[in-house]
């Protein structure tokens, strides 16, 4: 049982360099989450999707975008990657459906350093 | 928006004791869910405890339990015989309905040998 798989765990990328940090979970969850993670800090929602097709701007989304073309994957890319993003990004879903538990699951987080 | 305060920034305590993390939060809205995260070094991200805010009685989960005061909208978090892999840091985390989950900046807590 996977649950929600992050890649890569570390990247070092050069300013102005993109990227994306690919996210799938195996669970059947309609909502999945993007959130970063700044040094001693709580977790900053990016975006976040309520299914395949849908997509929307969580706190902080400039600089980033996502698509969510199948249920399982929802990828967030980095454009012309700065300083500022460097962070510990987590992906997370949830399902909410008749019965929903409300929480979270989450991926191990992906530690991205821009240089 | 809603808002969640850990005013805890950091806590230490022996091994074996009883120790409480405070949070609070913001919100009109009278169904919802509490959630307490804890995030060890290896920064993987593990639910602790969850409370739905229309059961009175306060969860619990072996040595975690949780003392939720809807009307002054407080959510602590209790360990009892605190154990050294209990060293995390511990997020407060408020959702309600469908809506995003939003995190409190988190108490670092140590327990000591």
């Amino acid at each position: 049982n996977a649950g929600v798989t992050q890649t890569p765990k570390f990247r070092i990328l050069k300013i102005g360099q993109s990227m994306t940090l690919q996210c799938t979970q195996d669970m059947n969850h309609n909502y999945m989450y993007w959130y970063r993670q700044d040094p001693g800090m709580g977790l900053k929602l990016i975006y976040y999707s309520v299914g395949a097709g849908i997509t929307d701007k969580g706190e902080v989304p400039n600089g980033y975008n996502v698509s969510r073309s199948t249920t399982e994957d929802f990828p967030l890319r980095l454009e012309l990657a700065a300083p500022s993003q460097t962070s510990v990004y987590f992906c997370a879903s949830s399902y909410l459906g008749q019965v929903p538990t409300g929480e979270l699951f989450f991926g191990e987080g992906s530690r991205l350093t821009v240089l | 928006a809603q808002t969640v305060t850990q005013s805890q920034p950091e806590m230490s305590v022996q091994e074996a004791e009883t120790v409480t993390l405070s949070c609070t939060y913001d919100t009109s809205e009278s169904n919802y869910y509490l959630f307490w995260y804890k995030q060890p070094p290896s920064r993987q991200m593990i639910l602790v405890i969850r409370q739905e805010a229309y059961k009175q009685q306060n969860a619990t989960e072996n040595r975690f339990s949780v003392n939720f005061q809807k009307a002054a909208k407080s959510f602590s978090l209790k360990i009892s015989d605190s154990q050294l892999g209990d060293t995390a840091m511990y997020f407060c985390a408020f959702r309600q309905g469908a809506q995003k989950l939003v995190f409190g900046q988190g108490t670092r807590l140590t327990i000591n040998p």
